[in-house]
Order: structure tokens, then C-alpha cells, then sequence
């Protein structure tokens, strides 16, 4: 069954802390991963995506990483920040498929 | 370039009535994608539209549940004889070309509705 399953479900860290998000995904065949993040009552926005063969991309403070063979990505956040609070979200394609994880819940405390 | 255009923001029906939810993709942008998302819970497709045709429909309920892309004006989501469970968070994303390349998908932000 093609499914993406995300962990911590929520993450409380202070401001200025490191963070790292998980994903594990079942799709296949596959065809690239993507790290949205989504505000509270706004729509995702992209921020990466990878194919299969690249193991790494950064975009600002946030970087992404895809271990296709075990198939897993994680999304480090680095120096956070209180606008970095919001909803974190992995999404796996294959050629006819989009599964969303559900989400990691990430808050970020003064 | 507007960003994908969704409304109303927040819609209140009552049981048995009918929702409209249109949703306009960025410009340029022909593949139209529909998701719900219930509270503490992912985005679930609903279905895949390009202009005049629906490509994919197989997260859409059997029943009640309509949508279409014509070849002039938005996308519309239509949703008949609404019930409580219905209520939910409905994005729109659009995109150049098909998600499963490596294009970037761009989300609206989304109709709220709400059946009371």
C-alpha cells in the first residue's frame, strides 16, 4: 500500500533551535519527494523537491535529504524561527500517484 | 502573476443544500488539482482536471460530487445536497505541467465550509 507516514505528529522547540523532521515513504514506483509547508489557514507552499538521484537540497534554513534505497527524507531546520511555526508536509509522487503525509506540527517558543 | 485564486474563503451551508467552491489557477498554468483536509489531518486528493477534461477523479465520492475546468473561466467544485461530514478545508493547486514531473504545484488558500 502506497503510503507516507511522518514523525514527530508535533515538535515544540525554542527559538534559535535546530530541528529535524521525518518522512518514510512506501510509493512506488517513485518519481520525486517534496517538503511543503503550510500556515494555519493558508494553502502549502513548495519547499523542495527531489528526485531519485539527488540525496540533498537546501532552500534558505531549511534543508532536505532522500535516502531513496531505505526511503526516507528528513527536513532540517536550522536557527528557527517564530515564523517558522506552521505545519511541515511530505509528498511522495509516483507516475500516476500523490500521497501527503500528515503532517509534522512544529511550534516555535520564544 | 496572481497566485491561485480560490473562493469564497469560508462558505456556511445547510443540510441539503448545494456548495460551489472555484478555484483560478495561476496564469499559464492548465492541470487544476482538488484536495480536502480535514482538521489534524493530510491533504487528500480529490481529483485532476486539465482544460475541458477530468484526468484523474479517483479520490472523488461517488456521489454528490462534481467538478470541472472549462475552457473559459475557473475551476469549479461542486458538491450537491451537502452534509455535516462534507465539512472541510478544500485547496485548489495548480501547476504548468503534471505533478508527477518536476513541476512546482502552487496551492490557493483554500475554501473553508462549514455544514451546519
Amino acid at each position: 500500500k502506497n503510503q507516507v507516514e511522518q514523525s514527530p505528529q508535533s515538535l515544540i522547540i525554542l527559538e534559535g533551535k535546530n530541528c529535524t523532521l521525518q518522512c518514510n515513504y512506501t510509493v512506488s514506483p517513485f518519481s520525486n519527494l517534496r517538503w511543503y509547508k503550510q500556515d494555519t489557514g493558508r494553502g502549502p507552499v513548495s519547499l523542495t523537491i527531489m528526485t531519485f538521484s539527488e540525496n540533498t537540497k537546501s532552500n534558505g534554513r531549511y534543508t532536505a535529504t532522500l535516502d531513496a534505497d531505505t526511503k526516507q527524507s528528513s527536513l532540517h531546520i536550522t536557527a528557527s524561527q517564530l515564523s517558522d511555526s506552521a505545519s511541515y508536509i511530505c509528498v511522495v509522487s509516483g507516475p500516476d500517484k500523490i500521497i501527503f503525509g500528515k503532517g509534522t506540527r512544529l511550534h516555535i517558543l520564544p | 502573476n496572481a497566485g491561485v485564486m480560490q473562493n469564497p474563503r469560508h462558505l456556511v451551508r445547510r443540510r441539503g443544500q448545494e456548495a460551489r467552491l472555484r478555484c483560478s489557477p495561476m496564469k499559464g498554468h492548465s492541470h487544476v488539482y482538488w484536495y480536502r483536509q480535514l482538521p489534524e489531518e493530510g491533504l487528500k486528493f480529490m481529483v485532476y482536471l486539465q482544460k475541458e477534461n477530468i484526468i484523474d477523479e479517483s479520490g472523488m465520492p461517488k456521489e454528490r460530487f462534481s467538478a470541472e475546468f472549462p475552457k473559459e473561466g475557473p475551476s469549479i467544485l461542486r458538491i450537491q445536497q451537502v452534509v455535516r461530514g462534507d465539512s472541510a478545508a478544500y485547496f485548489c493547486a495548480s501547476s504548468r505541467q503534471e505533478h508527477s514531473t518536476n513541476e512546482k504545484l502552487f496551492f490557493g488558500s483554500g475554501t473553508q465550509l462549514s455544514v451546519l
